[in-house]
């Protein structure tokens, strides 16, 4: 099944704890993306990557770091996580079509929790 | 950038249609405009995409304006299984957003 996988799902941390939220695609799509959701906001995009070792900001990149090592796989990594990190994050992936006809594809999302 | 706005929030009767409004009177002529949902406690789904003329397939149709600087989504028979918050955006290029959308209530 064509799918995005994030993992946790759930997680609750304390501040300054490093953690990585994983994300993998077995679609071989180039583009890959993370976003946040936070109440009344929408879903604001923190990083994407247009394919392996390439990688840019979105909206929101602050306290967040990424890496495209291999074409499936799109970690997101909070180096020192902070109670406003908290936070439902979702990871995407679709093919890259210069039509902008490209179409998401969303994982189920991970609730993150910094206390 | 391309921005859109949409109501905050519709309502609709089981069975009845619901029509979505989107405005992007911003888009430029290339840029198609899509549609996604996302139910409650769900990742966001695709819906449809067009890019002048209408567009349909079995979750929905798309009406797009002549002048493309607004589009409808169509929910011909809404159940309550549509009940979400849908989104419009111009996926132009990659770095993208989604604003905060339309949040769908179908009572039964």
């Amino acid at each position: 099944e064509a799918q995005v996988t994030q993992n946790p799902r759930y997680l609750i941390t304390v501040t300054g704890k490093k953690l990585t939220v994983t994300c993998s695609q077995n679609m071989n799509h180039e583009y890959m993306s993370w976003y946040r959701q936070d109440p009344g906001l929408g879903l604001r995009q923190i990083y994407y990557s247009m394919n392996v070792e390439v990688t840019d900001k979105g909206d929101v990149p602050e306290g967040y770091k990424v890496s495209r090592k291999e074409k499936r796989n799109f970690p997101l990594i909070l180096e020192s996580p902070s109670p406003n990190q908290t936070s439902l994050y979702f990871c995407a992936s679709s093919l890259v079509r210069g039509s902008g006809a490209n179409v998401l594809t969303f994982g189920a999302g991970s609730r993150l929790t910094v206390l | 950038d391309a921005k859109t706005t949409q109501p905050n929030s519709m309502e609709s009767n089981e069975e009845e249609p619901v029509h979505l409004p989107c405005n992007h009177s911003t888009i430029s002529g290339t840029d198609y405009i899509h549609w996604y949902r996302q139910l409650p406690s769900q990742g966001p789904e695709y819906v449809i995409h067009g890019l002048t003329s209408n567009v349909n397939n079995r979750m929905a149709s798309l009406a797009i304006a002549e002048d493309r600087k607004s589009s409808t989504l169509i929910l011909h028979r809404a159940t309550l299984r549509d009940a979400a918050v849908y989104y419009c955006i111009p996926p132009r290029d990659y770095k993208l957003s989604f604003g905060a959308g339309t949040t769908v209530t179908v009572r039964a």
